[in-house]
């Protein structure tokens, strides 16, 4: 069965610090991962996917097959990247068949 | 575009009354997908259509939910009876299957309250 967990619901830590937000997926197949954000008042929306190998807003997120983690980095935490953080799965590459997301963590970040 | 519209954005209703959520696809996509969040579950997905089609209801918690899309333009979300253990937000969201850009974009959500 397909499924995303994210162990931590709360991550606080103070402007400046590195901040790793945890992602670990079960699939049989190949997957495609994707992490969402959502700031306050503000809708969902994509931050990142694997695919791209980018950096976003300071992101980065690497695919570990083996240890089936797609854990979200950033080197130094703003006070704006407080919000709501989902890592997610996609059944088939390209193609969004299933999107399955985890129970979500929230990033406080203090000034 | 102006994005996945969903409909109504609170919602508060009386237990045992029937509660219906609606959601406006972006124009030209062909998948669709119904998500409740909750503090404890986070996103659950619910339902998703493609084409039209439902692929994948497994989510739906029990018989009082269903989901209806009768043309790509519009897809409703139905609960009834509605119970209290239902209050949550619901997002609707949509994305383009098989176009290299498979970017689920999402609704502002309905904010459910069943009292």
């Amino acid at each position: 069965a397909q499924r995303v967990t994210q162990p931590e619901k709360l991550l606080s830590v103070f402007k400046g610090a590195p901040v790793e937000l945890k992602c670990n997926y079960s699939y049989s197949g190949s997957p495609e991962l994707f992490w969402y954000v959502q700031y306050s008042r503000q809708r969902l929306q994509l931050l990142l996917r694997h695919i791209s190998r980018e950096s976003i807003k300071g992101f980065t997120a690497d695919l570990n097959k083996g240890e089936t983690s797609f854990h979200l980095k950033k080197p130094f935490a703003q006070e704006e990247d407080s919000a709501m953080y989902y890592c997610a799965l996609s059944a088939l590459p390209y193609n969004t068949d299933k999107l399955i997301f985890g129970t979500g963590t929230r990033l406080q970040v203090f000034p | 575009d102006a994005g996945v519209i969903q409909s109504p954005r609170h919602e508060v209703t009386e237990m045992g009354q029937e509660v219906t959520l609606r959601c406006k696809p972006i124009s030209g996509h062909n998948s669709l997908f119904w998500y409740r969040q909750t503090m404890m579950r986070g996103l659950e997905l619910l339902i998703y259509f493609n084409n039209n089609v439902p692929i994948d209801d497994s989510g739906m918690p029990e018989d009082r939910f269903s989901a209806k899309m009768p043309n790509a333009s519009f897809s409703t979300l139905k609960i009834q009876p509605s119970e209290p253990r239902d209050s949550a937000v619901y997002f609707c969201a949509s994305s383009q299957k098989g176009q290299g850009s498979d970017e689920a974009f999402f609704g502002q959500g309905t904010r459910l309250t069943v009292v």
